[in-house]
């Protein structure tokens, strides 16, 4: 079945650091892909997404791009902030069920 | 938009009490997700409704659960007979259309312990 894994965390950077969470996906159709990001005692919020092979989704900085060949949707950052430490969950979509099927979370800590 | 908002946000309740969340979508938004979340998990999907109609449940769902949205508007999710394994934090998005390059907005969940 359709599924996400994720890199496991804790990840641990210091700020300004150079960030990437892999994200790879196994999907039998063509799935959109998604980064969520849940802060501490707040609701997941969407992050960034891409629809179809080769588009970049961006925001805030962070960037990740739907490969296709390698199934992977990475997430990156050139320069982290104390303030992004979170979790980071990767996802996807397909049309036949609706529902999002999520990767198990990365959880971030950015030290001053 | 004033996002999608749950209640309660916690609850505590022993095993064996049935227990009812309450979730308040986006308005006009047609699709309203549910899913449970456990520690150091993602999310898994648990119903959705568009408008009115469940229109999927997952095996997750026993049939202690029940969901409603009886007006297309608000939803409640209940459970019967808790049992400590279904402590989690149970999670409702809500959007639009539903379709797989959709946005799903989430609340902040209600976190649920069993003693």
């Amino acid at each position: 079945g359709d599924s996400v894994t994720q890199m496991e965390g804790p990840v641990t950077l210091s700020e300004e650091a150079f960030l990437t969470i892999n994200c790879t996906y196994t999907a039998t159709g063509y799935p959109s892909l998604f980064w969520y990001v849940q802060y501490p005692g707040e609701g997941l919020q969407l992050l960034l997404k891409a629809t179809k092979a080769d588009d970049k989704g961006s925001n805030k900085g962070f960037e990740a791009t739907y490969r296709k060949e390698t199934t992977s949707f990475h997430l990156e950052k050139g320069s982290v902030q104390v303030s992004d430490s979170a979790v980071y969950f990767c996802a996807l979509g397909m049309d036949s069920n609706y529902q999002l099927i999520w990767g198990a979370g990365t959880k971030l800590i950015i030290k001053p | 938009d004033t996002g999608v908002s749950q209640n309660p946000r916690h609850k505590i309740t022993k095993r064996g009490q049935n227990v009812t969340f309450r979730c308040d979508p986006i308005s006009e938004h047609n699709r309203l997700y549910w899913y449970r979340q456990t520690l150091g998990q993602g999310p898994e999907f648990l119903t959705y409704f568009q408008n009115e109609a469940q229109l999927e449940k997952s095996r997750l769902l026993s049939d202690r659960f029940s969901a409603e949205r009886p007006k297309g508007s608000f939803s409640t999710l209940e459970i019967q007979r808790t049992e400590q394994g279904d402590s989690a934090m149970y999670l409702c998005a809500s959007n639009v259309g539903g379709g797989k390059t959709d946005t799903q907005y989430f609340g902040p969940g209600t976190r649920l312990t069993v003693l």
